[in-house]
């Protein structure tokens, strides 16, 4: 158990569905974060939530959408996803978003889109 | 653009062993760094992390450096065992819109040989 869960653990999904990951952090923190990781490139900063208010969308595409409704919780609401949007989307939390403390991760959500 | 990169892709040790991964950087303003490991099928696991006032740091099995002068992180991992075959990444803290937020370089898969 790694203090942050993810559901679910496999998603398939066409083109024009709508899906939602689901994030939850039991370790009191007050940042969250979601990351992309692709084969062969580094892991990708996508979305940070500092107490609630989300401080950093590093050019991400608007089919990608997170919400974070409190501290504990953070969703990534897809829709009309791209074949290159595959991956293995992990959420990660941390004391607090200074990028000063370890990140602490799920075991991720790996996404096919077809 | 900055970057945090690794010089093996790969690396293969015998059980028993002690592993050297390193890492080289090229943000001056990183002040925070940290080493994961990623085993298949599971989410980054923090390892050990490194302030830029110290050297050198010690965990269990692991030892951290950082020379500052030239850039270079490295992580030690002593009388290397096969539940440490994993990728493992370094990390910097980089500045970006909100701050500070985590750049990870694209890991180094160790293999750890009976």
């Amino acid at each position: 158990e790694t203090g942050v869960t993810q559901t679910p653990r496999h998603l398939v999904m066409g083109m024009t569905n709508k899906k939602s990951l689901k994030c939850e952090q039991h370790l009191g923190h007050n940042a969250m974060y979601w990351y992309k990781q692709s084969a062969k490139k580094p892991l990708e900063l996508m979305f940070v939530y500092s107490l609630e208010e989300r401080v950093e969308n590093n050019s991400v595409p608007s089919r990608f959408s997170p919400e974070c409704p409190n501290s504990s919780h953070l969703f990534l609401h897809l829709h009309t996803l791209q074949p290159e949007d595959s991956a293995l989307y992990l959420c990660a939390s941390s004391q607090e978003g200074t990028g000063r403390s370890p990140l602490h991760f799920g075991n991720g959500t790996r996404l096919t889109v077809t | 653009g900055e970057s945090v990169g690794l010089h093996l892709p790969t690396l293969s040790v015998q059980e028993g062993d002690n592993s050297i991964i390193n890492c080289a950087y090229s943000n001056s303003a990183s002040d925070y760094f940290i080493w994961y490991k990623q085993e298949s099928g599971k989410g980054p696991q923090f390892i050990i992390d490194i302030r830029s006032n110290m050297d050198k740091r010690q965990g269990q099995r692991v030892t951290v450096l950082l020379n500052k002068t030239v850039k270079h992180l490295s992580l030690q991992i002593a009388a290397t065992q096969p539940g440490d075959s994993a990728v493992y990444f370094c990390a910097e803290n980089i500045n970006s819109n909100s701050g500070y937020a985590l750049n990870f370089g694209k890991g180094t898969s160790l293999l750890v040989t009976p």
